[in-house]
């Protein structure tokens, strides 16, 4: 069966430091992999997806920035954080497009 | 732009009350809809998938509607415990695998 991992679960950093949250999924090749973050008050907002290796589509320009260094991690990066970034960052994945998408635990940032 | 709004944002209820749950959005050229719970503090967790050709979708004591041309679904939840206590996204799926989701709808069901 497949699985999504993320990491850490909870991250408290200071404004203007670097961020990495981690994604990976097991049992699975070649999936669509998603970044969205889930702001207090606001629905889920996409933020970036990716259909393979390297190719990452941005949806929301930003200081955050995604990389897909293997077929099935997705990394959400940043190198100055914002107070505006904390939030709950969430990873999901599917096979291909127009199925449902299979979301990970979650990271909750809260930037100070 | 599509944007898909959840009515009512909070709802409580008794325990064994059937309830409806309401989505609209405002471009009718989606793929699918889907519902989402979500616990608090907790990832998402797909309860149905319809495709736009579906007008329904059933899944034990859940069931969900589509109307495509007017813009709505609904997600009916029979004989509720308090362990549906959770919040429910709605969401919509445009070109390119992206998702729009509502607000949600925060649902309290009392013993």
């Amino acid at each position: 069966s497949q699985t999504i991992h993320q990491w850490p679960a909870t991250l408290v950093q200071p404004v203007g430091s670097p961020l990495s949250l981690e994604c990976t999924v097991e049992g699975t090749s070649n999936p669509n992999l998603y970044w969205y973050r889930q702001a207090a008050g606001r629905g889920l907002q996409l933020l970036f997806y990716s259909v393979g290796i390297g190719q990452i589509s941005s949806e929301v320009p930003q200081n955050l920035s995604a990389s897909r260094p293997q077929d099935r991690q997705f990394i959400l990066s940043s190198k100055k954080l914002l107070l505006s970034d904390s939030g709950f960052y969430l990873c999901a994945w599917n096979n291909r497009g127009r199925e449902t998408q299979y979301f990970g635990p979650g990271t909750r940032l809260l930037v100070l | 732009k599509q944007e898909v709004t959840q009515i009512p944002a909070a709802l409580s209820v008794p325990e064994g009350e059937n309830l409806v749950l309401n989505c609209s959005f405002t471009d009718s050229a989606i793929y699918n809809l889907q519902w989402f719970r979500q616990d608090p503090g907790k990832g998402l967790t797909s309860l149905l998938l319809i495709q736009s050709s579906q007008r329904e979708q059933t899944s034990g004591r859940l069931n969900a509607s589509l109307d495509k041309s007017s813009g709505r679904s609904t997600l009916y939840i029979a004989a509720s415990q308090p362990g549906d206590s959770a919040t429910y996204l709605c969401a919509v799926e445009t070109s390119g695998s992206r998702l729009t989701f509502g607000e949600g709808t925060q649902l309290t069901v009392n013993p």
